[in-house]
């Protein structure tokens, strides 16, 4: 079956300019994360989203960074007036929910690599 | 408060020979443990996890984990590393206290084996 699903794979675009990111997880997983990469560095937690339970927010470093979930399973990540210091890859992932749902690891998608001007 | 240290940036091992990726954790509950590897432009993939029962972890790849509960270590180890397993590898954790799904990754470590 197919995988966490993201697009684009790579976005260059100048200062200052919007970009969406988005995220299409495994079909079935109810609970989906949010996460930035710096160069060879390691996770840094964006935003996740549990089944149709509120956001958790708290990773968002500003708020020109916001996400959406919609119908429970397509996500996208929006960065207003991007910023040099936004350059990063941006993970996804997914999971399931069901049963004991605290052990099940995590699903990553191959990220969007993310280059401003 | 969940947090995990991973206190190697590299670890260099000549193929053939035993590794060992070094990872601590700390949690107010019960861990939940993950490794995960990262391949060049990839995404994070799973390895092997430890939830409870017995300590040793067999996952992917030949390779395994001891959890021990001591010296709150999760130590990622192979006895025979190929070429092949060079890459960036990740140590999360889960507090069992937490309400949330939340893991929290080590900084990583990038293993190099030699031929």
């Amino acid at each position: 079956g197919a995988g966490v699903s993201q697009s684009p794979s790579n976005k260059v675009t100048e200062k200052g300019k919007d970009v969406e990111l988005r995220c299409d997880p495994i079909s079935g997983h109810t609970a989906l994360y949010w996460y930035r990469q710096s160069l060879g560095q390691g996770l840094e937690f964006l935003i996740y989203f549990q089944g149709n339970s509120a956001p958790d927010k708290s990773g968002l470093p500003s708020d020109r960074f916001s996400a959406e979930r919609t119908g429970g399973s397509v996500s996208t990540l929006t960065i207003q007036r991007t910023q040099q210091e936004d350059s990063a890859v941006y993970l996804c992932a997914s999971s399931p929910l069901e049963g004991n749902w605290g052990n099940q690891p995590q699903h990553f998608g191959d990220g969007t690599r993310l280059s401003i001007l | 408060a969940q947090s995990v240290a991973q206190p190697e940036d590299q670890v260099n091992v000549a193929e053939g020979n035993p590794l060992t990726v070094k990872c601590t954790y700390s949690v107010s509950g019960n861990p939940y443990l993950f490794w995960y590897v990262q391949y060049p432009n990839r995404g994070l993939q799973f390895l092997l996890k430890y939830i409870t029962g017995d300590n040793l972890v067999k996952g992917s790849y030949g390779f395994e984990a001891e959890f021990n509960k001591s010296q709150t270590s999760f130590h990622l180890k192979k006895p025979s590393a190929l070429v092949s397993d060079s890459a960036l590898y990740f140590c999360a954790v889960r507090d069992t206290n937490n309400a949330g799904n939340m893991l929290t990754f080590g900084g990583g470590t990038r293993l190099m084996v030699k031929p």
